[in-house]
């Protein structure tokens, strides 16, 4: 099945700087890319995501690229804010699991003022 | 819309005793998701159905796991008997049907499980 590799686990960044997140994955067939946000005691939920058909998508601070050759993905949070601190995991649905997602096992950020 | 409901919220229990855990899935969802959280291994995924019929258990981690989707509307995750080492947020998790747009897994508040 799809392996999906995430790094770093853990980053800090000082309130205002960019923050990226790297992920990487195995299965040529995987076809679409979430990135979910997980608050502390909460729920994880989807804050973006991509089709393999596109390289780039842009939601205000956040952005997502993805390369099909290399099989990476990323995530860019830019002028970050405290409130931005949480856990995110990137994820990959393989070419032919019928609607499963493996996740990569997430990146602490946390986000000093 | 509700969104996903799961029950318990928080649960206690001792060793040896069985757990019977609750999801309700967002209404005209096919798909539903049964993941663990935990510091060491991270969100794994236990089980999963799609109209029903369970599609992949290999990350059920043993005979000990059972899951069930008896209709559309409801699926349990129970473990018998339980053990510390359970212990662990569990999520339940629903997506509509297609593989098109949208595919976002949309995930319920998690029962805390604690396992003395």
């Amino acid at each position: 099945g799809e392996n999906v590799e995430q790094h770093p686990s853990t980053l800090s960044v000082q309130e205002g700087d960019s923050a990226v997140i790297k992920c990487t994955y195995s299965d040529s067939a995987s076809n679409y890319f979430p990135w979910y946000k997980q608050e502390l005691g909460k729920r994880p939920q989807l804050i973006i995501d991509i089709r393999s058909n596109v390289g780039e998508k842009k939601d205000q601070r956040i952005a997502v690229t993805l390369n099909k050759t290399a099989k990476h993905f990323s995530l860019h949070i830019t002028e970050t804010q405290p409130e931005d601190s949480a856990v995110y995991f990137c994820a990959a649905r393989g070419g032919s699991t019928l609607g499963r997602l493996y996740f990569g096992r997430g990146t602490q950020l946390t986000v000093w003022p | 819309d509700a969104g996903v409901i799961q029950s318990p919220r928080h649960e206690v229990t001792e060793m040896g005793q069985e757990v019977t855990l609750r999801c309700k899935p967002i209404s005209g969802h096919d798909y539903l998701f049964w993941y663990r959280q935990t510091m060491m291994r991270g969100l794994e995924l236990l089980i999963y159905f799609n109209n029903n019929v369970p599609i992949d258990d290999s990350g059920m981690p043993e005979d000990r796991f059972s899951a069930k989707m008896p209709n559309a509307s409801f699926s349990t995750l129970k473990i018998q008997p339980s053990e510390p080492r359970d212990s662990a947020v569990y999520f339940c998790a629903s997506r509509p049907p297609g593989q098109g747009a949208p595919n976002e897994q949309f995930f319920g508040p998690g029962t805390r499980l604690t396992v003395l």
